[in-house]
């Protein structure tokens, strides 16, 4: 069964520094997400993706911020200078064909700010 | 916009006894509703959905929710229990045409299974 992956699984970084996390969807879907935990909190939206340009952005979702396809099969999210509040687990999510087809979530990449 | 609400964040049971776990929901709008698990080191696995057809939802591993309207509620159950369910259970909502928003998660419940 086809499944979403996201590599880094772990990622430690010193504020300050940029973090890009990497997912890759699920081929032929055309929508996607990317949401995070912090530790102990709700899953958040942050951001989704359709079409090659943002479709809606949370508040959590600021400039720091940016999302890229680059190539046709990844989905990246950049956080430019990273914060200690930024510390969480990070998850991908894609969509089939329509907005209201299942979101398939892969298994998070949890990052770490020191 | 959409709220959810799982009261419990932790539900102990004992193997082969039934659960329920509890979520409430807010929304201006028609909305669909979904149960995810999140077992240890793992993603977010979709247990069951509704979507406006049937109230009563039957999903994976045994699990089963309704869709109650009048109380906005979408519990989960489980009729017996295994030592495999320990996870972590988040209920979430989407506005019924679908939503560029994104879904609307509640905290989760970690269900713990008990020997």
């Amino acid at each position: 069964e086809p499944e979403v992956t996201q590599t880094p699984s772990h990622q430690v970084t010193q504020m300050g520094q940029e973090v890009i996390l990497r997912c890759v969807p699920i081929s032929n879907h055309l929508y996607f997400y990317w949401y995070r935990q912090i530790l102990g909190q709700k899953v958040e939206f942050l951001v989704s993706f359709y079409n090659n340009e943002i479709s809606e952005k949370s508040e959590i979702f600021d400039d720091q911020f940016s999302v890229e396809r680059p190539d046709g099969s990844n989905f990246t999210l950049k956080i430019r200078s990273t914060k200690l509040e930024d510390s969480a687990m990070y998850f991908c999510a894609s969509q089939g064909t329509s907005i209201t087809d299942t979101q398939y979530f892969g298994p998070g990449t949890r990052l770490t700010v020191l | 916009a959409q709220s959810v609400t799982q009261l419990d964040s932790q539900v102990p049971v004992f193997e082969e006894a039934p659960v329920e776990l509890r979520c409430n929901y807010s929304s201006s709008v028609s909305v669909y509703l979904f149960w995810y698990v999140q077992y240890p080191n793992q993603g977010l696995q979709l247990l069951l959905k509704y979507t406006s057809a049937a109230t009563l939802v039957k999903g994976i591993n045994g699990f089963e929710a309704e869709f109650n309207k009048s109380q906005t509620s979408f519990h989960l159950r489980k009729p017996s229990v295994h030592i495999s369910d320990t996870a972590e259970y988040f209920c979430a909502v989407i506005p019924l045409g679908g939503g560029a928003d994104g879904l609307t998660f509640g905290k989760g419940t970690h269900l713990i299974i008990q020997p």
